[in-house]
């Protein structure tokens, strides 16, 4: 069965640093992959996806995730974190046609 | 920018009640979705919904949980009897057709007492 995998429930970094949220994810397909942003009383949003094209895949404010079949990951990161990335995020994959399987997400805490 | 807005942000509700949560999709959106996420747990997948029928429903969708879609705006999950173990955060979500990107709303924080 497909699932996914995110290694820390909790992250904390200081402002200027870089950030890595982990995932893994298992599947016995090439899997459809996604980040999402949950701001405190917001909605799940997109930061990026992978669909099998580039296995570097830029999203929005910064952020990237590789997609390493060998390692079955798809690790987030951004080279320099500010105060606003402060979320929580969640990996995912798609499931069938429409449905998202998640992880447990990270609450990413930065530092001033 | 065009959201999904969902209502109430928390409902308190004693066991064996009846809830409604309420979700607005984005207006040209044509499937929908609930998810829930019990405090600590993974996001969960309940059911998806097009064309005023359910696509698919995970086993958790029970005879306890419905779906409507009352007009052309709302989208609501209907809990009944709530026990306990329904204490969640549940989550509305819509896209468009043909596409795997889903727009999710801020989510109903549902505590059953």
């Amino acid at each position: 069965a497909q699932s996914v995998t995110q290694l820390d429930s909790h992250v904390s970094v200081s402002e200027g640093t870089p950030v890595l949220l982990r995932c893994n994810y298992s599947s016995s397909y090439s899997p459809s992959l996604f980040w999402y942003v949950q701001h405190p009383n917001k909605g799940l949003q997109l930061l990026l996806k992978y669909t099998s094209a580039a296995t570097l895949v830029k999203g929005i404010n910064g952020f990237e995730a590789e997609f390493k079949k060998s390692e079955t990951s798809f690790h987030l990161t951004k080279p320099s974190a500010h105060m606003s990335d402060a979320a929580e995020y969640f990996c995912g994959s798609l499931s069938g046609t429409y449905k998202y399987i998640f992880g447990t997400g990270t609450r990413l805490k930065v530092l001033a | 920018e065009p959201e999904v807005t969902q209502t109430p942000s928390h409902q308190v509700t004693q066991m064996g009640q009846e809830v409604i949560l309420r979700c607005v999709p984005i207006s040209n959106h044509l499937y929908f979705y609930w998810y829930r996420q019990i405090l600590g747990q993974k996001v969960e997948f309940l059911v998806s919904f097009y064309n005023n029928e359910i696509s698919e429903k995970s086993e958790i969708f029970d005879d306890q949980f419905s779906v409507e879609r009352p007009d052309g705006s709302n989208f609501t999950l209907k809990i009944r009897s709530t026990k306990l173990e329904d204490s969640a955060m549940y989550f509305c979500a819509s896209s468009e057709p043909f596409t795997t990107e889903q727009y999710f709303g801020p989510g109903t924080r549902l505590t059953v007492t």
